[in-house]
């Protein structure tokens, strides 16, 4: 099926740093969706986005619906080590069906104390 | 609030033995279901979704088949099990519309022997 390209594909980083990943398509997507997933558990999701431009905030966690309408971005600032998990962006293409929601592969992220 | 339950967490079967998971929704009604399979790259397959009672459709062709007997509950299910079975099943809910953000389950872990 296909696939968003979401990079990077895994992040080791420092206790207090910022993280940023992001996510690309070459189609027009008219909704983003940001998913964290623990190990063994289902993914959560984080922040969903609904119009191009658009910048919404869930405590440390930024995400940005891309302007283009073909990508968007996701930050963490002062990262904590229960940040680790996998991180899945999600879209919905123009013109998609109900049930199509498109997954990138996941970035995963491991923090150092 | 709405919650989804998913069941069992963990399963172990033989090849060529049948497969029943369920997951069932709380506090909303005609949700749209979903299955998907995670595969160990973390990838998310989406594998059948139902916007009804009865009205199933399938994204790709596998040993699997799913149900919806009542509003809140959705089946997968297999008469015989293969080993390319294995893997983590996620179930999900969303509202009705386009552009709603999915919500998954804690997951059920198969692995085939």
């Amino acid at each position: 099926g296909q696939q968003l390209n979401q990079s990077p594909q895994s992040m080791f980083i420092q206790e207090g740093e910022d993280v940023s990943m992001n996510c690309t398509s070459s189609s027009i997507f008219n909704t983003w969706l940001w998913y964290k997933q623990d190990p063994g558990e289902g993914p959560v999701l984080l922040i969903a986005l609904y119009k191009a431009g658009e910048l919404t905030s869930n405590g440390r966690l930024t995400a940005q619906f891309g302007i283009t309408r073909k990508d968007s971005f996701l930050n963490i600032s002062a990262s904590i080590p229960s940040d680790v998990g996998i991180y899945f962006c999600a879209g919905r293409k123009v013109g998609g069906s109900q049930g199509n929601l498109i997954f990138g592969k996941g970035t995963k992220l491991s923090v150092k104390p | 609030s709405q919650t989804i339950h998913q069941w069992p967490a963990t399963l172990v079967q033989p090849v060529g033995s049948p497969l029943s998971l369920e997951c069932t929704v709380e506090g909303t009604s005609n949700p749209n279901l979903y299955w998907y399979r995670q595969a160990a790259g973390r990838g998310l397959q989406l594998l059948f979704y139902s916007v009804g009672i009865g009205q199933i459709s399938s994204e790709v062709p596998q040993n699997l088949s799913a149900s919806r007997p009542q509003d809140r509950q959705f089946i997968l299910s297999s008469k015989k099990l293969l080993l390319s079975d294995s893997g983590f099943y996620l179930c999900a809910w969303s509202f009705t519309g386009g552009g709603q953000p999915q919500h998954f389950g804690d997951g059920t872990r198969l692995s085939i022997l």
